[in-house]
């Protein structure tokens, strides 16, 4: 298992376009987060998986936030209409069942919006 | 939700010093966790510590629950420790975690 999996690494686009991010967790883990972290603040919860079910959203997630987890496997967030203030890196994180529940996060992707 | 405390903000040490850092919580939690955000943005988990101690290498944390404050301490400092460490937590049923503004460390060759 090579641990969590975030695609891109690095997405600059302009204000106003949509973009989307993909996550593929350790596969024997059921739970999946995102989070999103900027310049000197620890990550912020946005939402969170436990298989294919959103079971948490944090008010942080606008109506131009939206994530998936289809199968209970890998999972997309997609961001419409993006503003300059959407700038930064969005973080992956999955764990496992009771009993082990230890954050595994992914590299992160970076988005910047110009 | 609950509120997360760290410090110090920042901690400069010399190579082979050792240090303490803290993390309160305003509430009770039953999931706590310390990581670790390397130079280039990584994080690694460290400890999942809701109560008692643990020891990993160098590195070892302390959660009172019943106080609400939880310690990690590294012994012997590398350079390779520095960056920014985070203490989060969750409570009552939430399976989220919340972090701490985290402990900017640099260690000094």
């Amino acid at each position: 298992d090579t641990g969590v999996s975030q695609n891109p690494r690095h997405k600059i686009t302009k204000r106003g376009q949509n973009v989307t991010f993909r996550c593929d967790p350790i596969s024997e883990h059921n739970r999946l987060y995102w989070y999103r972290q900027t310049l000197g603040q620890g990550p912020e919860f946005l939402t969170y998986f436990q298989n294919e079910a959103q079971l948490e959203k944090s008010r942080l997630l606008s109506d131009r936030f939206s994530a998936e987890r289809p199968k209970g496997s890998f999972s997309t967030l997609e961001i419409q209409r993006t503003e300059q203030g959407d700038s930064a890196m969005y973080l992956c994180a999955s764990s496992g069942r009771t009993g082990s529940p230890g954050y595994t996060f992914g590299s992160g992707t970076r988005l910047t919006v110009v | 939700g609950i509120q997360v405390e760290q410090s110090p903000p920042d901690l400069i040490l010399q190579e082979g010093a050792n240090s303490t850092l803290r993390c309160n919580f305003s509430d009770s939690v039953n999931n706590l966790q310390w990581f670790h955000q390397n130079p280039w943005g990584q994080l690694i988990n460290l400890f999942y510590i809701p109560s008692g101690t643990k020891q990993n290498g160098r590195l070892s944390a302390t959660t009172v629950a019943t106080e609400r404050y939880s310690l990690l301490y590294i012994s012997s400092s590398q350079t390779t420790d520095s960056g920014v460490y985070f203490c989060a937590g969750a409570s009552g049923s939430a399976r989220q975690l919340t972090f701490g503004s985290g402990t900017q460390l640099t260690v000094l060759p």
